[in-house]
């Protein structure tokens, strides 16, 4: 069965400064990662997803991931936060039919 | 319509109620799916429906009673639930299970207090 570690449990930024949030997971086959963000109040939303192909995925809002298969991470990362990137996010692993999640990351972005 | 709709926003019951969470999509998505999310936990999955049919029970409680009774709803029958199962019950929808390009889309949740 696949999992996922996201190690940054709080993180707590200045706007303007970069952000990377780690993601490791763990499954055997052929994976789909992906990253989902829940802004306060609202539902999950997807920020990126890799499936093949460029290791490097664009994602919406400045946001992108780079899959490396030999340390089995998927970091999420922004050149520079902004104060509504204040969210939870979610690192996620899918194998056959089933989507795990991370604990998750809150992202603190003080203005 | 890309929207996963979720009746009811929030629900309240007590242990010995029977009540129903509803989920709706009409995006021809053929898998559906019940997740669990507790107060500053990851969604846990709990059900999948492929082509309508129960494909995963994450060893779920027979207290949640899953039901798929076309390809665009998706029921979650509730009945004498625990205190600890107050939490926000998502749905989502995907392209057929086992392909392996498909994302989830998430409905809004219903949040479930259980007194």
């Amino acid at each position: 069965a696949q999992s996922v570690s996201q190690h940054n449990h709080h993180v707590i930024l200045s706007e303007a400064a970069s952000l990377e949030l780690g993601c490791n997971y763990s499954y055997g086959g052929t994976v789909n990662l992906f990253w989902y963000v829940q802004y306060p109040g609202q539902h999950l939303q997807l920020l990126l997803k890799y499936f093949s192909g460029d290791p490097l995925v664009k994602g919406i809002k400045g946001f992108e991931a780079e899959f490396i298969k030999s340390k089995f991470s998927f970091n999420l990362r922004k050149p520079s936060v902004q104060w509504s990137d204040t969210a939870e996010y979610f690192c996620a692993v899918k194998g056959f039919q089933k989507l795990v999640f991370g604990t998750g990351t809150r992202l603190l972005v003080s203005p | 319509d890309t929207e996963v709709t979720q009746t009811p926003k929030h629900l309240v019951m007590g242990m010995t109620n029977k009540k129903s969470l509803k989920c709706e999509q009409h995006m021809g998505h053929r898998a559906m799916y019940w997740y669990k999310q507790k107060a500053k936990k990851p969604p846990e999955l709990m059900f999948v429906y492929s082509y309508e049919k129960l494909s995963i029970n994450e060893s779920v409680p027979s207290r949640f009673s899953p039901e798929c009774p076309n390809s665009s709803l998706l029921n979650l029958h509730l009945h004498a639930l625990q205190p600890e199962d107050s939490a926000l019950y998502l749905c989502a929808s995907s392209q057929p299970g086992g392909a392996t390009n498909e994302k989830l889309f998430f409905g809004s949740g219903t949040q479930l207090s259980v007194l």
